[in-house]
Formats: structure tokens, sequence, C-alpha cells
């Protein structure tokens, strides 16, 4: 069935650090892929998404690129911020005929120090 | 646009007991799908609502239940509770043929004891 690997945290970084978490994924046909941030008390916000191959989502400055040839959906970003401190969950949606059930990975928590 | 809204925020139930959460879609979407998210996990899904039927089910026993009424708002109902039933519900909106991705509620904190 449709998965999600996420790289595990907890990650720490120091502000104005390149961040990287990766994300590969399990499905068929051709998802569609997302990266959700959930702030601490909250429900899920849309970061980025990407709806076929090659594609770049990209918002507030984190992008990832959907790589068919590695399933994969790297988050990336040049320089953190203390405000991106969240847990970002990486997600792939199916084909439209099953609607659009996510599945989500496990999360990685990211904690920015000043 | 108010999004999409869920209530209530927290609630504390007994062993046993049967609850029911509720959701409204942010506006113009017409599927409701329910998640289920642990402490420290990635949300899974429960069920999802398109005109007023289930259309897809997770692998959730049938103590979990749900209902999408007409104007597209919904509930969830989960019955004879367990200790394991504890986390965050989230409720999220879309558009049946859309890949513009869900719009998540800011989730039903359901403890039970």
């Amino acid at each position: 069935g449709d998965s999600v690997t996420q790289m595990e945290g907890p990650v720490t970084l120091s502000e104005e650090a390149f961040l990287t978490i990766n994300c590969t994924y399990t499905a068929t046909g051709y998802p569609s892929l997302f990266w959700y941030v959930q702030y601490p008390g909250e429900g899920l916000q849309l970061l980025l998404k990407a709806t076929k191959a090659d594609d770049k989502g990209s918002n507030k400055g984190f992008e990832a690129t959907y790589r068919k040839e590695t399933t994969s959906f790297h988050l990336e970003k040049g320089s953190v911020q203390v405000s991106d401190s969240a847990v970002y969950f990486c997600a792939l949606s199916g084909r439209m005929d099953t609607g659009n059930q996510f599945y989500f990975g496990t999360g990685t928590s990211l904690t920015v120090i000043p | 646009d108010a999004g999409v809204t869920q209530s209530p925020t927290h609630l504390i139930k007994t062993r046993g007991q049967q609850v029911t959460l509720r959701c409204s879609p942010k506006s113009g979407h017409d599927t409701v799908s329910w998640y289920q998210q642990a402490l420290g996990q990635g949300p899974q899904f429960i069920f999802q609502y398109y005109e007023e039927e289930e259309r897809q089910r997770g692998n959730f026993p049938d103590r979990f239940s749900g209902h999408q009424f007409p104007n597209y708002s919904s509930e969830l109902n989960v019955n004879a509770l367990l200790l394991g039933d504890s986390a965050l519900y989230l409720c999220a909106s879309s558009l049946v043929r859309g890949l513009g991705g869900a719009f998540f509620g800011q989730g039903t904190r359901l403890t039970v004891v």
C-alpha cells in the first residue's frame, strides 16, 4: 500500500542554518506530495505541495522537489529562523478516484535555537 | 472564510462512554475526512465522507462511525471508548476531485480516563 517514510528527529539547528528533512514514499500511480507543519497545540497547516514529477513546491523559504526516480520529496530551507520550530509532516495523496485520503509520515520535530 | 472548524477543542471522557465530535468544512469544500493523531505520531486516516456517504475507510473498528449532513458538516462518533482512543482528532476538508490538498482544523483533544 501507499506509505511515507520520513527522517526521524528531533532535529536541532542554530538560527540561519541550512535545513533538510528527508522524505521518501511508496505509492501506486502518480500521487500528489505535500509538506504540512504543526505548531504546538495546533492542527496541521499546508506548507507546500507538488502534484507531478519534477514539480517544485515552495512557500515561506521552504522548497521541495517531486523526484519520481528516487521517490523522494525532501524539504529544504536555506536559513531557518526560531519561528520555524515545529513538527513537519510529509504526506502523499493518491489517485483522485480514491478521494483525497492522505498518508502521513511520523513527523520530524525541528527546534531552532537563537 | 472561517476555514475548518472543530468542536469541542478538548474533551475528557470515561472508558466505556460514547463521544461525538463535530466539524464544519472550509467554505466550498464537499469532502470531509477524519484522522486520529496519537501523541508523537502522524495522523492516521479514519474515514472520508462525500455526498453524505462514507466513501473510504481506514483500519479502524466499527466503534468509529460518522455522518455527513447536507450542508457538508460532519460528525465523528466513537462508542465504548478505550484508553487507547485518547488522541487528537483532526478533521480535514477538501474537494473530491481537487489536487490542492486538504485543509485541517485545529483538532479535538480527546482524553479517555
